[in-house]
């Protein structure tokens, strides 16, 4: 059965920092993989996706994520933190067979930039 | 393009009640899902949609419906709401191999 798990269910970083925030799947089949972002009281927006083509993936807002297959890990990334960044970001994993495109999701990480 | 919408964004139910959550896409994709979010429980999975007349159950289907007479739209019935069922809905769709694009949600209270 496919699971994600987030670690670390709050980061908080200073603005102008590294942003990592961190995602580990198991996946009987080669998985598609997902980011997303949620600002308050909204819906969650993809950030970026991977779905075999290259390992590293460029998303919007400046984020990217590297899929490491040895690692199971497809953590999120972004040079530099912008107080617009706070937000909540879920980690998804969904497998690639037939119609069933169901996503797994993780618990989310509440990230926080302090200026 | 609208995207995703659903209405009502607010809704308070006494329970017992019943009432019905709208989802509308104008995207032409086949896969439809709706989600419910808690606080510490992330999204779970209520039902989904692979194509019009065709729906299946997620991992919290109790004490809901949908069903999906046409491509665009995808409701979820709520038949007798319980305070259990008081929440923030997300409906998402999505074409096979993208992500899934969410509508901003109804929140929900039953009393």
């Amino acid at each position: 059965a496919q699971s994600v798990t987030q670690l670390g269910s709050h980061v908080s970083v200073s603005e102008g920092a590294l942003v990592l925030l961190r995602c580990n799947y198991s996946s009987s089949v080669p998985p598609y993989l997902f980011w997303y972002v949620q600002y308050p009281n909204q819906g969650l927006q993809l950030l970026l996706k991977y779905t075999s083509a290259a390992t590293l993936v460029k998303g919007i807002n400046g984020f990217e994520a590297e899929f490491k297959k040895s690692e199971t890990s497809f953590h999120l990334t972004k040079p530099s933190a912008h107080m617009s960044d706070a937000a909540e970001y879920f980690c998804a994993v969904s497998d690639r067979v037939g119609n069933n495109r169901k996503l797994i999701w993780g618990l989310g990480t509440s990230l926080a930039v302090n200026p | 393009n609208a995207g995703v919408t659903q209405t009502p964004k607010f809704q308070v139910l006494k329970t017992g009640q019943s009432m019905t959550l709208q989802c509308a896409q104008d995207m032409n994709h086949e896969y439809m899902s709706w989600y419910r979010q808690d606080p510490g429980m992330g999204l779970r999975l209520i039902h989904y949609s692979v194509g019009a007349g065709i729906t299946d159950q997620g991992e919290v289907p109790n004490g809901y419906n949908v069903s999906r007479s046409t491509t665009e739209d995808f409701p979820l019935r709520l038949l007798s709401a319980a305070p259990s069922q008081t929440s923030v809905y997300f409906c998402a769709s999505s074409r096979t191999g993208e992500g899934q694009f969410f509508g901003p949600g109804t929140r929900l209270t039953v009393l």
